[in-house]
């Protein structure tokens, strides 16, 4: 099946730095989402971005659905900006999310 | 609200008894999706429906779990005799479209469940 490997496993940043979190995919999809999954369990969509970049405030993405890999970009850090993210692919032709393996974010004061 | 709903928000068990764990997704989504979050863990893909049709059970992991949509709106997943291997946040989802095509899913907040 495919596979979804995310990097850093763990990060640890001051307020005001910036990063970029990575999502490598084994095989071609046609839906990708990075989700915040925040203290409390809720998991918060950031991006729905199969392909191409996108910005919201701090935070942007890019998927480079050819070369199997998206990245979420963070300025600015927030200590709001603590918790898991994940990236979350389906396969052309399926609608199973399949879950990368997180990445643990925490931003200190 | 405009967001995906779950009930309870937590739920204790003991060994044994039956749990039914209830979802309201956005009003209009056609798509239902169940995931199983263990501690640590990403979501794992447990089932789909898209109105009241389940088409897709393959992740559900024993004949002791069961979902229902009867009316394409509102869906129940079931546990049976409940193991304490069955503990989890038990998520769902819901998306507007036909899921091949564009389907950016919207997460409840889960169901924590603990079994003793």
């Amino acid at each position: 099946g495919i596979q979804v490997e995310q990097s850093p496993p763990d990060l640890i940043l001051q307020e005001g730095a910036n990063s970029t979190l990575r999502c490598n995919f084994s095989d071609s999809v046609n839906n990708l989402q990075w989700f915040h999954q925040n203290p409390w369990g809720q998991l918060i969509n950031l991006f729905y971005i199969p392909s191409g970049t996108k910005q919201n405030g701090r935070l942007s993405a890019t998927t480079v659905a050819t070369e199997r890999y998206s990245l979420l970009y963070i300025s600015s850090s927030q200590t709001t900006d603590s918790g898991v993210y994940f990236c979350a692919v389906a396969l052309s032709g399926t609608y199973k999310y399949i879950f990368g393996t997180g990445t643990r974010l925490k931003v200190l004061a | 609200g405009a967001g995906v709903s779950q009930s309870p928000r937590y739920k204790v068990a003991k060994r044994g008894q039956d749990v039914a764990l209830r979802c309201d997704p956005i009003s209009g989504h056609v798509s239902l999706f169940w995931y199983q979050q263990a501690l640590g863990q990403g979501p794992e893909f447990l089932t789909y429906f898209q109105n009241e049709a389940q088409l897709d059970k393959s992740g559900l992991p024993s004949d002791r779990f069961f979902a229902e949509r009867p009316e394409g709106s509102v869906s129940t997943l079931k546990i049976q005799r409940t193991q304490q291997e069955d503990s989890a946040v038990y998520l769902c989802a819901s998306s507007f479209s036909h899921p091949y095509a564009y389907n950016e899913q919207f997460f409840g907040p889960g169901t924590r469940l603990t079994v003793l």
